[in-house]
């Protein structure tokens, strides 16, 4: 029982330096997400997959890049990491944006430096 | 733009006693309302869905209940363990929008 699958679980960046935080799903699931968690923000919208193929910017887009390589796979990459970038991060996924039940992945702690 | 609010931030409560947590959304126009658990280091696991047509959603000690008009849902633990602990979190799904707004959590230790 796999379900959301997130690598790496932890990551300490120079800034300037890049990085790519990938993440799977088995459970067959259209849509895909990447949030954010800062103490005193709560969780926000980066990027999201309505499905294969389509992707669309959140809340906080700027810095940040994705890709949906197939159904599975949703990867977020920084191309230039810089210290406000430093966080959690969760990648998700739900069978559609509709609005079924949302699975998170055990997220990815970054530090920039 | 949506709003979702959650007070307290932080509360504690003797083992066996009922657990009820609030949530408050200034727009009332949404498909569903979910309520989440995240421990210590983890992810976020979803507890309950409440669809905008229904009042209330049960899973075993878990409650949740959805009033649309008022912008309010709370999240009812009958009798509550030391397991318990954690944060929850509720979101809102607006109409017409992809992103879900979360509030920023009740973090819940019971006491033994």
């Amino acid at each position: 029982n796999a379900g959301v699958t997130q690598t790496p679980k932890f990551q300490v960046l120079k800034t300037g330096q890049s990085m790519t935080l990938q993440c799977a799903q088995d459970m067959n699931h259209n849509s895909m997400y990447w949030y954010r968690q800062d103490p005193g923000m709560g969780l926000r919208l980066i990027y999201y997959s309505a499905s294969e193929g389509t992707t669309d910017k959140g809340e906080v887009p700027n810095g940040y890049n994705v890709s949906r390589l197939n159904k599975r796979e949703f990867s977020l990459r920084l191309e230039s990491a810089a210290p406000s970038q430093t966080s959690v991060y969760f990648c998700a996924s739900s069978e559609s944006l509709a609005g079924e039940k949302l699975f998170f992945g055990s997220g990815t702690q970054l530090s920039v430096l | 733009k949506q709003e979702v609010t959650q007070i307290p931030a932080a509360l504690s409560v003797p083992e066996g006693e009922n657990l009820v947590l609030n949530c408050s959304f200034t727009d009332s126009a949404i498909y569903n309302l979910q309520w989440f658990r995240q421990d210590p280091g983890k992810g976020l696991t979803s507890l309950l869905l409440i669809q905008s047509s229904q009042r209330e959603q049960t899973s075993g000690r878990l409650n949740a209940s959805l009033d649309k008009s008022s912008g309010r849902s709370t999240l009812y633990i009958a009798a509550s363990q030391p397991g318990d602990s954690a944060t929850y979190l509720c979101a809102v799904r607006p109409y017409g929008n992809n992103r879900l707004a979360f509030g920023k959590g009740n973090q819940v230790v019971v006491i033994p």
